[in-house]
């Protein structure tokens, strides 16, 4: 069975800190990545994918695959408080379409 | 902008009163899911299309239906409400973006309440 893991947290930062999320997977054919943010009572919004080993930079977020340790994760720099959500991490073997998600960490980031 | 929408964003009901959830997208996607999820849990797949083809995942209770009369509409019927089905219900669209990679977009998600 296909299984995306996360620490369900709370992860608490100061504001201006870097966040690490952190996210292990066991299919080990899973391709495509991805990390999606969801405010409390809102849906989830996708903010990073990635599909190569290494490093994808956009803005504050970068994401980070390595395929051999089968983990993904995710850092924010300057961590601002509207920064404060769950991140949900979600993983796709190669042409599937049926993505196989975590439950998510919640993310605290106070002033 | 394009988007998906869905209607209502909250829904209460009555034990056992059925209910319909509606969703639209204007992104032409031409797959759609149907999502459950619960507090502080991962979503969860009831049903996805692609294309006109139905796919309904195994646990997902006989209590659901979904029709999809064309590409840009889904719409998720409960027929009997119970307790245990108040949660939010996600839509969510996606298409081959190259390299058969598909990234899902979700719409606002509809928020059921069962009284």
């Amino acid at each position: 069975q296909k299984e995306v893991e996360q620490n369900s947290g709370p992860l608490s930062v100061p504001e201006g800190a870097i966040a690490s999320l952190n996210c292990t997977y066991s299919d080990r054919v899973s391709q495509s990545f991805f990390w999606y943010r969801q405010y409390s009572g809102k849906s989830p919004e996708l903010i990073m994918s990635i599909y190569s080993n290494g490093d994808k930079e956009d803005g504050r977020f970068t994401a980070q695959l390595n395929k051999a340790s089968q983990y993904v994760s995710l850092l924010i720099r300057d961590s601002q408080p509207s920064d404060s959500a769950t991140y949900l991490c979600a993983a796709s073997s190669g042409g599937s379409y049926i993505p196989t998600f975590g439950r998510g960490t919640s993310l605290i980031v106070h002033p | 902008d394009a988007m998906v929408i869905q209607n209502p964003r909250y829904q209460v009901t009555q034990f056992g009163k059925p209910v319909t959830l509606s969703c639209s997208q204007t992104l032409n996607h031409n797959v759609m899911y149907w999502y459950q999820q619960k507090s502080s849990q991962a979503p969860k797949l009831l049903f996805h299309y692609y294309d006109k083809d139905f796919n309904n995942e195994a646990d997902t209770p006989d209590n659901f239906q979904s029709r999809r009369p064309n590409t840009s509409f889904c719409f998720l019927d409960i027929r009997s409400p119970g307790l245990g089905d108040a949660a939010m219900y996600l839509c969510a669209t996606s298409r081959d973006t190259g390299g058969r990679i598909y990234e899902q977009f979700f719409g606002p998600g509809t928020r059921l309440t069962v009284l």
